[in-house]
């Protein structure tokens, strides 16, 4: 099984900056099959991000996706109060699909 | 409306044994993979369990493999997750999920609301 590590655990920023969150594969997940959802409490997850970089309709262009191989990196360009939040990044190039631990962005 | 409803979670002894069920609506169910993700009080998102569209396929997390049993019934756009041997451990808030793909293993964009297992003594 693919095994993804999200770094940091938490992440203490301010509205108005930029976050950088880091996801590793123990393998290469296959033709970019990473995407990434965001946690609110109480709330199911939102996928944002898919293959790698491609955002789903309606996700705002603050939230941008990248990375290929084993390294993929989530970027929120400019911290709105909506987004802070749990963020999960998931593999389904290869079965089981697995998610990493989540990385939580909180207000400084 | 594209939705996913969740229920017959609840509480139950360690050993025994529940049914989730997951009622879809708003979409043509019998073309999409559909998933089980838990989540554990205050911890992070655990994939369960997915099948494919025609349920010809499907696959389990190892923590769970032997001991619980997914399926479908696409006449009643319906999902089911069979949990026996219940542990302590399998506490959490589980949520059906829908791949965008006929196969369970992509990712994942309709999510119900989840439906909550106690496995409690």
């Amino acid at each position: 099984d693919i095994v993804l590590t999200q770094s940091p655990g938490t992440l203490s920023l301010s509205p108005g900056e930029s976050a950088t969150l880091s996801c590793r594969a123990s393998q290469s997940a296959t033709n970019r099959y990473l995407a990434w959802y965001q946690q609110k409490p109480g709330q199911a997850p939102r996928l944002l991000i898919f293959g790698a970089s491609r955002r789903v309709t309606g996700i705002p262009d603050r939230f941008s996706g990248s990375g290929s191989g084993a390294d993929f990196t989530l970027t929120i360009s400019s911290l709105e109060p909506e987004d802070f939040a749990v963020y999960y990044c998931q593999q389904y190039g290869s079965s089981p699909p697995t998610l990493g631990q989540g990385t939580k962005v909180e207000i400084k | 409306e594209v939705q996913l409803v969740e229920s017959g979670g609840g509480v139950v002894r360690p050993g025994g044994s529940l049914r989730l069920s997951c009622a879809a609506s708003g979409f043509t169910f019998e073309e999409y993979g559909m998933s089980w993700v838990r989540q554990t009080p205050g911890k992070g998102l655990e994939w369960v369990s997915g099948i494919n569209w025609n349920g010809g396929s499907a696959d389990y997390a190892d923590s769970v493999k032997g001991r619980f049993t997914i399926s479908r019934d696409n006449a009643k756009n319906s999902l089911y997750l069979q949990m026996n041997s219940l542990r302590a451990e399998d506490t959490a808030l589980y949520f059906c999920a829908r791949a965008l793909s006929r196969y369970y293993f992509y990712y994942m964009d309709v999510w119900g609301k989840g439906t909550t297992v106690s496995v409690s003594s």
